[in-house]
């Protein structure tokens, strides 16, 4: 069984430019969760995927965008980046269809920085 | 609305000691509790989980919690520490908010344990 993967793992970036994050849900999975993690927070969660649709989103601006495709892999967006965005972004999936209490598996995430 | 507050962002133990981490939650239904640890530069993992089927809850690593419903209170407890278990705990909630899961995150506590 093949877990949560994410890449890149670091990423640099500019004020003003845009960045995609990939991540590749755990087989079996229909759900895809994106959280942002700022230095010394908690995970907040940015928005949810469920079979192609988002279908949740925290609170975070529409410059935050994503896709999931058929085979349940997933992306993230981020245009006109701005300084706050530096966090460590984490990808999370799970099968909702058993449960609100199964557990989200998460990938190592990607570290943004923007200069 | 759902939350969890974890008390303590910093936690010192001696290596041999007890291991008390405490998380309180707010959920206008029967909650699901998690927790997770973090360690540096890694993403999230699972370490137990809460689903109603029973009130004390064991995991990996040696650890523990118990769901005390009156306190609204889901303690991460390990009898005695061990080095390895220096890392970033966080304590999570889950329920339904409109039509998805959405999982609310505390804001972590940071483990030292001291030889």
């Amino acid at each position: 069984e093949t877990g949560v993967t994410q890449s890149p793992t670091h990423l640099i970036k500019t004020r003003g430019q845009q960045v995609t994050l990939r991540c590749s849900s755990q087989s079996g999975h229909n759900t895809v969760s994106w959280y942002q993690q700022a230095l010394g927070q908690g995970p907040q969660f940015i928005f949810q995927y469920y079979r192609e649709e988002e279908n949740g989103r925290g609170n975070f601006p529409p410059r935050f965008s994503g896709l999931q495709f058929p085979n349940y892999s997933s992306e993230l967006n981020v245009n006109a980046l701005e300084l706050d965005d530096s966090a460590l972004y984490l990808c999370a999936s799970s099968d909702v269809s058993g449960g609100l209490w199964n557990e989200q598996f998460f990938g190592p995430g990607t570290r943004l920085t923007v200069l | 609305a759902q939350s969890v507050t974890q008390l303590g962002s910093h936690v010192s133990v001696s290596e041999g000691a007890l291991v008390l981490l405490r998380c309180n939650y707010s959920s206008s239904v029967p909650p699901y509790l998690f927790w997770y640890v973090q360690y540096p530069n890694q993403g999230l993992q699972l370490l137990l989980k809460y689903t109603s089927a029973a009130t004390l809850v064991k995991g990996i690593n040696g650890f523990e919690a118990e769901f005390k419903k009156s306190e609204t209170s889901f303690h991460l407890t390990k009898p005695s520490a061990h080095m390895s278990d220096a890392a970033e705990y966080f304590c999570a909630v889950s329920g339904r908010s409109g039509g998805y899961q959405k999982v609310t995150f505390g804001i972590g506590t940071k483990l030292q344990v001291i030889p």
